[in-house]
């Protein structure tokens, strides 16, 4: 099994609140992403990194923001939620070298109403 | 056009039966590929990684043709369990992971 880890699980927060959602790996992994899925949808990369203080937009706008401070650490936030963010969020991480699959947390639901 | 393009099915068919996934992805210097598999509701999981020579693991196949810049995945003996969405996943030369939408499999008695 993968040591990555995502926290909440679940989350339902009223628009304009301020959130963060967490992402944790013990792999010592230097890459790690951030994606975005609806259901029944393709996965969009939101957001990566290839290492402490390394942060890269993905290939679908977000108003979400990162930060990568420590190496296990690849946390999400959204200043002001609104309803237009409701979906699933999936991080994973990987090694460096190629050839290396990428390894995937359970994802956060979040709903904002 | 998307970087890496796959039918999306959804493909039904029988157990026992054989069943191949394509995928095609557009830029030539994409280093590394994989098929994931995931289950309604659930994260994605390696299936397995995809070798120039092709390569095995039991009842799947994958195989990569660079020239054509072309994947695909091969299923023998569909089993109930099989049933999924399938994904094809190029990593490119900026160690990016694009993933294409998938293609739904159901595997039915």
């Amino acid at each position: 099994e993968a040591d990555i880890y995502q926290t909440p699980r679940y989350l339902v927060i009223g628009t304009g609140k301020k959130i963060t959602l967490e992402c944790s790996q013990t792999m010592g992994h230097d890459k790690m992403y951030w994606y975005q899925q609806d259901p029944g949808m393709e996965l969009h990369l939101i957001h990566y990194s290839y290492g402490v203080n390394s942060t890269e937009k993905g290939d679908l706008s977000s108003e979400s923001t990162v930060s990568r401070i420590r190496t296990e650490h690849f946390p999400l936030t959204l200043e002001s939620a609104r309803p237009s963010h409701t979906s699933q969020y999936l991080c994973a991480s990987s090694e460096v070298a190629l050839n290396t699959e990428a390894f995937f947390g359970q994802g956060t639901r979040l709903t904002v109403v | 056009r998307k970087e890496v393009e796959q039918d999306p099915g959804p493909f039904n068919v029988p157990e026992g039966a054989t069943v191949a996934f394509n995928c095609t992805y557009s830029n030539s210097a994409s280093q590394s590929f994989f098929w994931y598999r995931q289950d309604c509701r659930k994260e994605p999981k390696l299936l397995m990684s995809v070798y120039s020579s092709g390569n095995e693991d039991g009842r799947f196949t994958a195989q990569l043709n660079r020239a054509s810049q072309y994947i695909s995945l091969l299923i023998r003996d569909s089993k109930l369990s099989d049933s999924a969405t399938y994904l094809c996943v190029v990593k490119s030369g900026y160690n990016k992971l694009i993933f294409g939408a998938g293609t739904r499999l159901a595997v039915h008695p």
